[in-house]
């Protein structure tokens, strides 16, 4: 258990719908991030947050937005979804918000299958 | 353009002996890199991690070798064992953009033969 919470574990939804992803990070983490692994894509970074700013983005679609709260848990949200968008998302986090020496930890995923 | 690359889709190893997994990269600004382990349907799992500072970082069966003229890093997991079947990536962070986005290789399929 990496300590990352991740929910709905499992999602499945209509095209043109909007979902909401959850995670609440570790403990003392104050960076929350945000990856997409699709069936026939490696794990692809869309954005952190760090202390409730956006610290870097990626490859993140102008319908899906993302922000982290006070409590430093993090909302993904999808929205006009696509038959495409269906993958696995993962939310991880890490003490800091830089690179060095400041290892990510990941959740166990939500699977997100449109229809 | 890939900047982080796991050139071996798979590798086959029987229990006991050593598992080597190899990873290329590109940016010369990468300064910290991880190595996770992922069953399907699960998040990646920590495995062990390396600073551009040094060449090696030793954790119980696992060890991974930095060398940077080379752009190159290698797991070795020693002795293999059958819980060790799963995916393996390689992933490398900083590269001179703000934040800490990592950057992953394609994955490496490890399967510990009994």
């Amino acid at each position: 258990d990496s300590g990352v919470t991740q929910t709905p574990k499992h999602l499945i939804t209509a095209t043109g719908q909007r979902v909401t992803l959850r995670c609440s990070p570790r403990s003392g983490d104050l960076s929350v991030y945000w990856y997409q692994q699709s069936l026939d894509q490696g794990l692809q970074f869309l954005i952190q947050y760090y202390n409730g700013e956006e610290r870097a983005k990626g490859n993140i679609l102008e319908r899906f937005s993302a922000q982290q709260f006070p409590d430093l848990h993090s909302e993904l949200n999808l929205s006009s979804l696509e038959l495409g968008d269906s993958a696995l998302y993962f939310c991880a986090s890490s003490p800091r918000g830089d690179s060095a020496g400041n290892t990510i930890y990941f959740g166990e995923g939500s699977w997100l299958t449109v229809v | 353009d890939q900047q982080v690359k796991q050139n071996s889709p798979s590798l086959s190893v029987q229990e006991g002996r050593i598992s080597i997994l190899n990873c290329d990269y590109t940016n010369s600004m990468f300064d910290y890199f991880l190595w996770y382990k992922k069953y399907p349907a699960e998040g990646p799992t920590f495995l062990i991690s390396i600073s551009s500072i040094k060449d090696k970082n030793e954790d119980g069966r696992f060890t991974v070798f930095l060398n940077k003229s080379a752009k190159h890093l290698s797991l070795h997991i020693v002795p293999s064992q059958p819980g060790d079947s799963a995916v393996y990536f390689c992933a490398a962070a900083g590269g001179g953009a703000a934040g800490n986005k990592l950057t992953f290789g394609g994955g490496t399929r490890v399967l510990v033969k009994p």
